[in-house]
């Protein structure tokens, strides 16, 4: 039983350049969450997917980032034109939607660090 | 929007001793989550409740879903040193969770 996987663990760029980044959820989830975490704080909301479908934005992502979950499996973060400010974990979570409303059990990744110099 | 307080923001303890850390929200939600997070890796689900004064166990570890649907608590017994972490509270909503700032657990030797 794999867990969440995140691709690369650890991204350094300079100010500028793009980047993407990947997550492969556990195989029978049918959402897919993207977080931001910085130091100090919880992981914030990016979007989510469900199947290939992205539901919903954040306000946070701004128009040089976008996702993508093209067959409903795994998914693409990319964030073009990158800004020192953008230097954060980056996290992916995975839950299945039942319809017994646990619907909130999300499971993350280790996560993405991206820093930008 | 949402937000949740959660405290402490940091614990200093001896082993041996229990913890407990708590979250409180101005809103309603329908699912409380705690997890954990050590350096470098993502947060990892110890417990989730769905029901408003549900009581739950994961070994040492005690939470509750407060009556109110506003506020959460977490137990830890007999903190061990590889309680040592981030404990993060979690509110969901709407297919949605928000997370607290999290309480930093330290343990004396």
């Amino acid at each position: 039983d794999t867990g969440v996987s995140q691709d690369p663990r650890h991204k350094i760029t300079k100010r500028g350049q793009n980047v993407t980044f990947r997550c492969d959820p556990i195989s029978e989830h049918n959402r897919l969450y993207w977080y931001r975490q910085t130091l100090g704080q919880g992981p914030e909301f990016l979007t989510y997917f469900q199947n290939e479908a992205q539901l919903e934005k954040s306000r946070l992502l701004s128009d040089r980032f976008s996702a993508e979950r093209p067959k409903g499996s795994f998914s693409t973060l990319e964030i073009q034109r990158t800004e020192q400010g953008d230097s954060a974990m980056y996290l992916c979570a995975s839950s299945l939607e039942l319809f017994s409303g646990r619907n909130n059990e999300q499971f993350f990744g280790p996560g993405t660090r991206l820093t930008v110099l | 929007g949402q937000q949740l307080n959660q405290s402490p923001q940091s614990m200093f303890i001896q082993e041996g001793e229990d913890v407990s850390m708590n979250c409180t929200s101005s809103s309603i939600f329908n699912t409380w989550l705690w997890y954990k997070q050590e350096p470098g890796e993502g947060p990892v689900l110890l417990i989730a409740l769905y029901k408003a004064g549900e009581l739950t166990s994961n070994g040492r570890l005690t939470a509750q879903f407060g009556i109110t649907r506003k506020d959460s608590f977490l137990n830890i017994s007999a903190s061990i040193p590889s309680d040592v972490g981030i404990y993060f509270c979690a509110g969901g909503a709407d297919d949605k969770i928000i997370f607290g700032k999290g309480t930093r657990l330290h343990i004396l030797p």
